[in-house]
């Protein structure tokens, strides 16, 4: 049972116009979400993250959306650039088991020049 | 910034010995997981700890058994290795709250059996 879905396995975006990833959870218990960038053969790396009580959360590039009802997130990276070409994974905590981090099946993004 | 620190990055056994893995968090995290990748395939999550508790279980094989020290630090300990045991052994930790949710990854230990 996927509790975290991203729909798209991969996805393509011109350097310099924004990419965004898409991420949809089942689980209406998870109240902290995340998103990392991985490249192979490496550990995920940590970009941002939101709480279930907001909306919206910006890091410099980066801006995560939250819409609760939807059990929907999506990650903006704008502008993109080639370094951004990795595989992103969302993921989720529910703080009533803070036991798990549960992710996403990965988005692949290839920034092109 | 302290990161995660994972030792060793690269172990090689045989078949049937044993192999210890070594996490040491970021200081003031209350949460650490144990992650396996495969070739190819993503993360499969293993066990976790909270505040030196085990909190949760995954597809952790019985061969498995981890641990968090009064230091923090855990350590994943495979017995009776097989083939199908080479992967990424990836260490997590966390902390969770109102004003700062992060979870950081080490850079993985490297297993391979033979």
């Amino acid at each position: 049972d996927q509790q975290v879905k991203q729909n798209s396995p991969s996805l393509s975006v011109q350097e310099g116009r924004i990419s965004i990833l898409n991420c949809d959870y089942t689980n209406s218990m998870f109240d902290y979400f995340l998103w990392y960038k991985k490249y192979p053969a490496e550990g995920p790396t940590f970009l941002i993250s939101i709480s279930s009580i907001k909306d919206k959360n910006e890091d410099g590039r980066f801006t995560v959306f939250l819409n609760k009802s939807a059990k929907h997130l999506s990650l903006h990276i704008v502008p993109s650039q080639p370094g951004d070409s990795a595989v992103y994974f969302c993921a989720a905590i529910s703080t009533g088991t803070a036991s798990k981090l549960t992710f996403g099946t990965g988005t692949r993004l290839q920034v092109t020049l | 910034a302290a990161g995660v620190i994972q030792s060793p990055r690269h172990l090689i056994k045989e078949k049937r010995e044993t192999a210890t893995l070594k996490c040491y968090p970021i200081p003031r995290h209350d949460t650490v997981y144990w992650y396996q990748q495969g070739p190819g395939q993503d993360p499969q999550f293993l066990i976790s700890f909270y505040e030196k508790m085990q909190s949760d279980k995954g597809s952790i094989p019985d061969r498995f058994s981890a641990q968090q020290f009064s230091d923090y630090h855990s350590e994943l300990n495979m017995s009776s290795l097989e083939l199908g045991d080479s992967a990424l052994y990836f260490c997590a930790s966390s902390v969770i709250g109102e004003m700062n949710t992060e979870a950081f990854f080490g850079q993985g230990t490297r297993l391979t059996v033979v």
